[in-house]
């Protein structure tokens, strides 16, 4: 098993410009998450769902676009991008009744 | 108040030292707790859940009081290996749904 992916593993924006960040697992893991860290702001909840055609708000979901076609693909969207979200980006994915998270290895994303 | 407060420290310690960590958790509801090992730009990876009193695994307790609120982890015999961010996390807004909220983490730097 893969377990979770995530791609790309950089990237750089312009202030304005739009792209999708990418989230797979392979684990038939019911949950999925996104999260964002930043330096001295421990990880903070953006989107979640608790399966295929269903998901909710996080903590700072502003911004952000999320949806969840199939079990196994999660991607966050960035509809104009601005310096504030330039963060790490990490996916995780939990099994169903669990609250133990897999994460994937991380997206650096810098807008300028 | 944050769901999860943590002391960001950092903690420097030498080889052969014992350590705690201490988080509080503002939702009386939640369940279960986890303690998540980052190392610097890598992403986090469980550590040890934590469900009822306590729990231990080799080096590693991590204990729950529930009357006070609050979740520790304790390290003994430090390792140079056991350097890394310790991030404690639970449930959001106290549920099982696999989404979880994250303390802010605390750095450990083990000296030889």
């Amino acid at each position: 098993n893969a377990g979770v992916t995530q791609t790309p593993k950089f990237q750089v924006l312009k202030t304005g410009q739009s792209m999708t960040l990418q989230c797979a697992q392979d684990m038939n893991h019911e949950y999925m998450s996104w999260y964002r860290q930043d330096p001295g702001m421990g990880l903070r909840l953006i989107h979640y769902s608790v399966g295929a055609g269903i998901t909710d708000q996080g903590e700072v979901p502003n911004g952000y676009n999320v949806s969840r076609s199939t079990t196994e693909d999660f991607p966050l969207r960035l509809l104009s991008a601005a310096p504030s979200q330039t963060s790490v980006y990490f996916c995780a994915s939990a099994p169903q009744g669990s609250d133990t998270q897999y994460f994937g290895p991380g997206t650096r994303l810098t807008v300028l | 108040r944050k769901e999860v407060e943590q002391d960001p420290g950092p903690f420097n310690v030498p080889e052969g030292a014992t350590v705690a960590f201490n988080c509080t958790y503002s939702n009386s509801a939640s369940q279960s707790f986890f303690w998540y090992r980052q190392d610097c730009r890598k992403e986090p990876k469980l550590l040890m859940s934590v469900y009822s009193s306590g729990n231990e695994d080799g080096r590693f307790t991590a204990q729950l009081n529930r009357a006070s609120q609050y979740i520790s982890l304790l390290i003994r015999d430090s390792k140079l290996s056991d350097s890394a961010t310790y991030l404690c996390a639970g449930p959001y807004r106290g549920s099982t749904l696999g989404r979880l909220y994250f303390g802010r983490g605390t750095q450990l730097t083990v000296w030889p």
